[in-house]
């Protein structure tokens, strides 16, 4: 069974800390790792596809890294703003002989940033 | 604009009493799914359509069934439904390629009274 662990489950930090969480993931037959943001209402977006070991991506404050040696990756947000909490998902990609299979998902790490 | 559509938003049903979920697509996406969300737990992929074709998830109860009668719908049905099936079930959609990713629908919370 593949499992996907995320941590810490959640999150309390003031506006302004920058703050970090985990992924875990089988380090064989990787594809990729998508990082999803899930608003509360609303529908969970992608942030960051992620397919090459050492891959770094950014999108405002927002970062992830890659590790798919040692199977992780880090997502950082820098300078946390109210409008940043959410639960943030990630799902590992399997490599079923060349081609991707389905999307496996973490238990995801909750945020709450307070003004 | 929302792309993936799922209705309604909350649903309560009693035990036992079949229900059925909808989700519409505006992406003309091929590939269809649905996932269960319980509480504090990982959305669990029920099944996914590639195309025409359905797939089903070994573990998936044989009380959910899926259909989808044309690229932008696709329905959820639940036979009979258990307290254990209270759950937020959410609907994505994917194209081939481009890794996977995955457009979501907001979901549609499900209550067993």
């Amino acid at each position: 069974i593949l499992n996907v662990e995320q941590s810490p489950q959640s999150l309390h930090v003031q506006e302004g800390d920058s703050t970090n969480f985990t992924c875990s993931f089988p380090s064989s037959n990787f594809y990729a790792l998508h990082w999803y943001r899930w608003e509360t209402a609303k529908s969970p977006e992608a942030l960051f596809v992620m397919t090459l070991n050492g891959d770094e991506k950014k999108k405002g404050r927002i970062s992830a890294t890659l590790n798919t040696k040692e199977g992780y990756s880090y997502l950082y947000i820098k300078g946390s703003q109210p409008e940043d909490s959410a639960t943030y998902l990630c799902a590992f990609v399997t490599n079923y002989g060349g081609s991707q299979g389905n999307l496996i998902f973490g238990k995801g790490t909750k945020l709450s940033v307070k003004p | 604009d929302a792309m993936v559509i799922q209705n309604p938003r909350y649903q309560v049903t009693q035990f036992g009493k079949p229900v059925t979920l909808s989700c519409s697509q505006t992406l003309n996406h091929n590939v269809m799914y649905w996932y269960q969300q319980k509480s504090s737990q990982a959305p669990k992929l029920l099944f996914h359509y590639y195309d025409k074709d359905f797939n089903n998830e070994a573990d998936t109860p044989d009380n959910f069934q899926s259909r989808r009668p044309n690229t932008s719908f696709c329905f959820l049905d639940i036979r009979s439904p258990g307290l254990g099936d209270a759950a937020m079930y959410l609907c994505a959609t994917s194209r081939e390629g481009q890794f996977n990713i995955q457009y979501f629908g907001a979901g549609t919370r499900l209550s067993v009274l």
